[in-house]
């Protein structure tokens, strides 16, 4: 029962470099959410997908891409890593969206970028 | 646009005593969820409240959802170890698939 996944768990990167971070579920949930978590900050959503082949700006998205080629997975991208990307980064599924479902994380993608 | 804040932002507790953490949103929200967060861990889904002034129990933990459905309320009775964490009210973003997340209350019990 493995809800969603996340990898890598842990990752430094040097300034400039580039990385994508992966999540799969395994819910079949349609909305999936890429959020980062700062000290202080709470949960700020980077970006967020409606469904497979779909994928939409949140919050925060500068420095950032993401692709749902699948409905199953969800990927982060960093072009060209900065310091201010270090963080940790969450995905989320949830069944639906509008904000009335409940949103089931993974464990988290603890990044640093020196 | 819209905002959700928590306070206390971070709240000390001795084993035993009663806990609060008050959310509010700066638009009427169509329900209200609740998360915790464990430390080094992932949020993880307590509750939500649909009614206004709705109230819902989960053993030691009391949830209020405001009658004007802008404010809510988490409330631990005599708190316990396990109860350390962060506790994150969150409410839809109006007109997007999305929740706004507040900062969160972080909670520590002291045995």
């Amino acid at each position: 029962n493995a809800g969603v996944t996340q990898t890598p768990k842990f990752r430094v990167l040097k300034t400039g470099q580039s990385m994508t971070l992966l999540c799969a579920q395994d819910m079949n949930h349609e909305y999936m959410y890429w959020y980062r978590q700062d000290p202080g900050m709470g949960l700020r959503l980077i970006h967020y997908s409606v469904g497979e082949g779909t994928t939409a700006k949140g919050e925060v998205p500068d420095g950032y891409n993401v692709s749902r080629l699948k409905k199953q997975n969800f990927l982060l991208g960093l072009e060209s890593a900065a310091p201010s990307q270090t963080s940790v980064y969450f995905c989320a599924s949830s069944v639906r969206g509008q904000g009335n479902q409940p949103q089931h994380f993974g464990d988290g993608t603890r990044l640093s970028i020196l | 646009g819209q905002q959700v804040m928590q306070i206390p932002q971070y709240q000390h507790v001795q084993e035993g005593e009663d806990f609060t953490t008050y959310c509010n949103s700066s638009t009427t929200l169509s329900n209200i969820q609740w998360y915790k967060q464990r430390p080094g861990g992932h949020p993880v889904f307590l509750i939500q409240l649909v009614k206004s002034g709705e109230v819902k129990k989960q053993k030691r933990l009391t949830f209020q959802f405001g009658e004007a459905k802008k404010n809510s309320s988490l409330h631990i009775t005599a708190t316990q170890t396990t109860d350390v964490g962060t506790y994150f009210c969150a409410g839809p973003k109006p007109g997007y698939s999305t929740l706004t997340f507040g900062k969160g209350t972080m909670l520590l019990v002291s045995p």
